[in-house]
């Protein structure tokens, strides 16, 4: 298994630009979670997915940030307009199974840059 | 709402030396509790978990960590490390039922950075 995808890597842009993040959960797994990663705050949990559906987004920080999950194979984290604030290492996970119990299986990250 | 305490921002031991990596939890119940490591440029893999039963857990790498009621702490150990264990060491904590909430979800400390001497 090629593990949670996601993409791109890194991702540099400019003040207001829209950015979009991808993640291709573990085949199999139906909940899917968005955490950002600062030096200020540490790892926090976005959003949580389960079977497609958003099950608690009381972590997404404000309007500007949006999650989908279109089909089980493929989600999007989108900020639109973007601002230097949200600088951070994005990382998605994927479980087999409902809630945070299960062991979350974590891409490699993308590092973004708001200029 | 739960909170994870590693009050170690950096560690530095030398190869073939003991590691202990503290973690304090806060949280009403009985938790659910877990150790990630992330190396450099990686994601995040999980090197143990604590649901219930033994207070010793074993995980992957040759890591342990032992489940202390009484100090709510859980402390990651390994008798002797190497130079591959540099890396970002995180203790997480979620609730025995994650009831939906973002104040009630897996909750992550911020990290420990081990560095390894030769």
């Amino acid at each position: 298994d090629a593990g949670v995808i996601q993409s791109p890597r890194h991702e540099v842009t400019e003040m207001g630009q829209e950015v979009t993040l991808r993640c291709k959960p573990i085949s199999g797994h139906n909940s899917l979670f968005w955490y950002r990663q600062t030096m200020m705050r540490g790892l926090e949990l976005l959003i949580y997915f389960n079977n497609n559906v958003p099950i608690d987004d009381s972590g997404m920080p404000e309007d500007r940030f949006s999650a989908k999950m279109p089909n089980a194979s493929f989600s999007t984290l989108k900020i639109q307009p973007s601002e230097p604030r949200d600088s951070a290492v994005y990382f998605c996970a994927s479980s087999l199974g409902p809630g945070l119990v299960g062991t979350q299986y974590f891409g490699p990250g993308t590092r973004l840059t708001v200029l | 709402a739960q909170s994870v305490t590693q009050p170690d921002i950096h560690i530095t031991v030398s190869e073939g030396a003991s590691l202990e990596l503290r973690c304090n939890y806060s949280y009403g119940a009985t938790p659910y509790l877990f150790w990630y490591v992330q190396s450099p440029g990686q994601g995040l893999q999980l090197l143990l978990k604590y649901f219930s039963g033994d207070t010793l857990v074993q995980g992957i790498k040759g890591f342990e960590a032992e489940f202390k009621r009484s100090q709510s702490s859980f402390n990651l150990r390994k008798p002797s490390v190497h130079w591959s264990d540099a890396a970002e060491y995180f203790c997480a904590v979620a609730p025995e039922e994650y009831s939906g909430g973002g104040a009630d979800g897996l909750t992550f400390g911020k990290g420990t950075h081990l560095i390894i001497q030769p």
